[in-house]
């Protein structure tokens, strides 16, 4: 059981817009530490995907887009498209010195 | 362009060792900022934290893992390692191993990646 919650899956047509969240607690993302996202496709290493809670690296597109607020964060995909359909984890850091991850959420391209 | 690889044995007995060791091209891991991190992937399943390293040796660990892992580092070939201890079934897994930035002892984002490397405990 993964110590910052997101859901199983998510799912959404080409061309919409989803959303991914990522709940954790008043130890880590409500302490004031930073989110950062990961998107893995099938068989590779997670790739970095927004850091420090809404910021891209080079070379992400902006259709990705990243929140937080609380104890909680989001990642936003705009303008769906059908490569965008694999794994996305969100990770922090608690207070009790642990790096935490997510349980990962599983996007769909209908 | 940094670069991240890991290598070891694929198949580790139960109650064994695990070894793994991660070398470090395009970039040197004395850089101060950085942390030198592992992290593995059960088949199937999500992303755990094992712990990291700096280049001084001072080290951090998942504290459920603890008991039975060790990082080190070796400077003069650019390379950290990972060693985890009596293993079992439920150590099998991909580990990774990643660059991790840091900020006055917190730890921030893991960017860039080793391809991972499949364990299996097998007996």
């Amino acid at each position: 059981q993964s110590v910052l919650t997101q859901p199983p899956s998510v799912s959404g047509a080409p061309g919409q817009r989803v959303t991914i969240s990522c709940t954790g607690s008043s130890s880590n993302i409500g302490a004031g530490y930073d989110v950062h996202w990961y998107q893995q496709l099938p068989g590779t290493a997670p790739k970095l995907l927004i850091y420090g809670n809404s910021n891209r690296p080079s070379g992400v597109p902006d259709r990705f887009s990243g929140s937080k607020s609380g104890t909680s964060a989001s990642l936003a995909i705009s303008g769906l498209q059908a490569e965008d359909e694999t794994d996305y984890y969100c990770q922090s850091y608690d207070s009790s010195l642990s790096v935490i991850f997510g349980g990962g959420t599983k996007l769909t391209v209908l | 362009q940094l670069q991240l690889q890991e290598s070891g044995p694929g198949l580790v007995k139960p109650s064994e060792t695990l070894s793994l060791t991660c070398s470090v091209s395009g970039g040197s891991i004395s850089s101060s900022s950085y942390y030198w991190g592992w992290i593995r992937q059960p088949p199937g399943k999500g992303l755990e934290w094992i712990g990291n390293i700096y280049y001084s040796g001072s080290t951090y660990y998942n504290p459920s893992l603890k008991s039975r892992v060790t990082i080190s580092v070796d400077t003069s070939k650019n390379q950290f390692s990972l060693k985890l201890s009596s293993v079992t079934a439920a150590d099998t897994a991909v580990y990774y191993c990643a660059r991790q930035r840091s900020y006055g002892g917190y730890f921030s984002r893991f960017d860039p990646w080793g391809q991972g490397s499949l364990v299996t405990v097998f007996s």
